[in-house]
């Protein structure tokens, strides 16, 4: 089982709809998780972290926890074209540096 | 402007050669990291560096070497003994205290000829 599971997607969704974006983990004991955007061919940037279960909102982006199933998600309302990307869930377990990034969710947003 | 910055973008290795990545931070963050990205594959961990004068190795360790003589630079060095070196590098730093918020820089992609 890989330590953090993604969907590699794509996820096609129409322009204004909600993308809903998951991640699976499998350490128990991990404490920080992360949503990174990546376009292609180009570097990751940090959209979302998430320490604490619940859901945590930022403008159009929500991040969603649940440790106790083991799962991270991310929903992106009114979805724009410029959303279209890769879609790197981290998670952070163990020491402070061991920070493990899943292969990415391609989102393609429709016009 | 703040941020960190990797060079070059682009980079060509003949066969057993050795090459450096550069990488630079200007954050004031304690911790630097080395990652290497293939197409369809996650990040992966090459070495890490919580403080100066200390790294640690990463997942894939073998046929790199790293240096932290300075908090501001960890430069990558990808040897001859990496056999399949073509890929994306990327650098990141993060502050101390147990979070990682990390910080990407550009990227270096690198292409064996």
């Amino acid at each position: 089982q890989k330590e953090v599971e993604q969907n590699s997607g794509p996820l096609s969704v129409p322009e204004g709809a909600i993308a809903s974006l998951n991640c699976t983990y499998s350490d128990r004991g991990s404490q920080s998780f992360f949503w990174y955007r990546q376009y292609s061919g180009k570097s990751p940037e940090l959209i979302m972290s998430i320490y604490s279960n619940g859901d945590k909102e930022d403008g159009r982006f929500t991040a969603q926890l649940n440790k106790a199933s083991q799962y991270v998600s991310l929903l992106i309302r009114d979805s724009q074209p410029s959303d279209s990307a890769t879609y790197l869930c981290a998670v952070r377990s163990g020491g402070y540096q061991k920070v493990t990034f899943g292969t990415g969710t391609k989102l393609q947003v429709i016009p | 402007d703040g941020g960190i910055t990797q060079s070059p973008k682009y980079l060509f290795r003949k066969e057993g050669q050795n090459v450096t990545l550069s990488c630079e931070q200007n954050l004031n963050h304690d911790a630097m990291y080395w990652y290497r990205q293939d197409p369809g594959q996650g990040l992966r961990l090459i070495y890490y560096s919580q403080i100066v004068n200390d790294f640690q190795k990463g997942d894939i360790a073998e046929g790199y070497s790293v240096s932290r003589e300075k908090k501001e630079s960890f430069p990558l060095t990808v040897t001859s003994a990496q056999k399949n070196p073509t890929a994306f590098y990327l650098c990141t730093s993060s502050p101390s205290g147990g979070y990682f918020e990390a910080f990407f820089g550009q990227g270096t992609r690198l292409t064996v000829v």
